[in-house]
């Protein structure tokens, strides 16, 4: 198994660009989230999915939308770059019986 | 709104020695503690977690302790090792919530040789 996996590792954008972070598990995982994480803040969640077709947001959502159309794979996109979105970004996919969440390796975003 | 304080910032220990870290959460309704490790360029990991039903839980060397009536859980790191070097995040969640998870803002530990 890859376990989650994420494209790209890094992304330069200047502002008012849109992208997608991409975000796949080969787990089966019915639920996948999105968080940025940032200096000092820790990690915050940004979207969440509880299974294709459905997805709810979390903590920080402006700026940023979400779709899961498989259960496979759950894009991020970022609709106009501003530069407080720069920071990292880990997408991750939990597993239902213990509650553990598997992180990606995370993508490093910087917009100018 | 921050639900999770976490304590300290950065931690230096010595080979050998004990790294404790500590956080405080205030949403009584959660109901799942995990600790994350995350080593440079990397994604967290699952390292340890506990459920409130328990004081206590030991992994090797590594053991959460949690206080339900005072809202506070530790992660303690017996034999120090610099390969534990790292940062380290508590977390929080109650199942209701989708399990999504709360972070507290993480603390940097360096293990020195």
């Amino acid at each position: 198994n890859a376990g989650v996996t994420q494209t790209p590792k890094f992304q330069v954008l200047k502002t008012g660009q849109s992208m997608t972070l991409q975000c796949a598990q080969d787990m089966n995982h019915e639920y996948m989230s999105w968080y940025r994480q940032d200096p000092g803040m820790g990690l915050r969640l940004i979207h969440y999915s509880v299974g294709a077709g459905i997805t709810d947001q979390g903590e920080v959502p402006n700026g940023y939308n979400v779709s899961r159309s498989t259960t496979e794979d759950f894009p991020l996109r970022l609709l106009s770059a501003a530069p407080s979105q720069t920071s990292v970004y880990f997408c991750a996919s939990r597993e239902p019986v213990r509650r553990i969440q598997f992180f990606g390796p995370g993508t490093r975003l910087t917009v100018l | 709104q921050q639900q999770v304080k976490q304590s300290p910032q950065s931690l230096i220990v010595q080979k050998g020695g004990i790294s404790i870290i500590n956080c405080a959460y205030e949403n009584t309704a959660f109901d799942y503690f995990p600790w994350y490790q995350q080593f440079p360029g990397k994604g967290p990991a699952l390292l340890i977690a506990i459920r409130p039903d328990v004081s206590e839980k030991k992994e090797g060397r590594f053991t959460i302790s949690f206080n339900k009536s005072a809202k506070q859980f530790s992660l303690h790191i017996m034999d120090s090792q610099p390969g534990d070097s790292a940062t380290y995040f508590c977390a929080a969640s109650f199942e209701t919530s989708g399990s999504r998870l709360t972070f507290g803002e993480g603390t940097q530990l360096t293990v020195n040789p």
